[in-house]
C-alpha cells in the first residue's frame, strides 16, 4: 500500500470547515483513500473512502486531486465532538487480503 | 443492530499470568483482527483471521495467539503476560467486499499488566 503524509496537528475553529489534507504521490490505480478518526479512548471509527471521484457522506466529503496524488477531508460545520485524531490509509481494492496499516495521523482539535 | 463488543473492557493482571481478551461481532464478517495501541503511537497489528480456522501473524505477533473456531468470536490470548504487554487492545471486523474493505472497531480493552 502507498504511503501517506499527513501534517501532525491542524485547529479549527467550531462551526467552521475542517480541511484536512493529505499527500499520497505514490498511490497506484487500484488503490483507495481511506479515512477513519479516533476519539480520544475510543475505537477508531471510519469516515469515508473514495477512488478518484469525489465522495460525500453524512459525515464528510473527500475531495481527491485529478492526478490522485493529494486528498482533502472536509468536515463541513466542525463541532468540539469532532476533535480527534484522522488517520488517511490507502490500500488497494479488495484482490488481496492486507489489513490496514495506521500511521500517526493528524490530531484535529476543534476550539470553541 | 450489528456491533462489535470487546470484554473485558478493563483488565489488570499480573505478570506471567495467561489473559484471554474476548471479541464478538455479529455483523457476520468473514475477516476479524487484534491491534495494539501505546501511549504516542499508531495502531499496531497482532493477529488477523479471514474465516473460520485461518488466523494469521501481524507486525507485533509475539507473545499473542488467537484462534477461530467461528464466524463471530476471535479471542486474543497472553500466554505470559509481560509489563510490554500493557495498552490498550482494538478488535475489528471487515467483510469481503471487492470494492471496499471498512473495518469495525470495538470499544477496546484496557489491560494493565504489573
Amino acid at each position: 500500500d502507498a504511503k501517506t503524509t499527513q501534517p501532525p496537528s491542524m485547529d479549527c475553529a467550531e462551526g467552521r470547515a475542517a480541511n484536512l489534507p493529505c499527500n499520497h504521490s505514490t498511490i497506484s490505480g487500484n488503490e483507495y483513500v481511506y479515512w477513519y478518526r479516533q476519539i480520544h479512548s475510543q475505537g477508531p471509527q471510519y469516515i469515508i473512502h473514495g477512488l478518484k471521484n469525489n465522495e460525500t457522506n453524512e459525515m464528510a466529503s473527500l475531495i481527491i486531486t485529478e492526478d490522485r496524488k493529494s486528498s482533502t477531508l472536509i468536515l463541513p460545520h466542525a463541532t468540539l465532538r469532532d476533535t480527534a485524531v484522522y488517520y488517511c490509509i490507502v490500500r488497494r481494492s479488495y484482490s488481496g487480503n492486507t489489513p490496514l496499516v495506521f500511521g500517526k495521523g493528524t490530531r484535529l482539535s476543534v476550539i470553541a | 443492530d450489528a456491533e462489535i463488543t470487546q470484554s473485558p473492557r478493563h483488565k489488570i493482571t499480573e505478570t506471567g499470568r495467561q489473559v484471554t481478551l474476548a471479541c464478538h461481532q455479529t455483523w457476520n464478517h468473514n475477516n476479524m483482527f487484534w491491534y495494539r495501541q501505546d501511549l504516542g503511537h499508531g495502531l499496531r497489528l497482532i493477529h488477523y483471521s479471514y474465516g473460520v480456522h485461518d488466523t494469521n501473524k501481524g507486525e507485533v505477533s509475539d507473545g499473542y495467539s488467537v484462534s477461530r473456531s467461528n464466524t463471530e468470536d476471535l479471542p486474543l490470548t497472553l500466554e505470559s503476560a509481560a509489563s510490554s504487554q500493557t495498552s490498550v487492545y482494538f478488535c475489528a471486523s471487515s467483510d469481503r467486499n471487492p470494492y471496499t474493505d471498512t473495518q469495525y472497531f470495538g470499544p477496546g480493552t484496557r489491560l494493565t499488566v504489573l
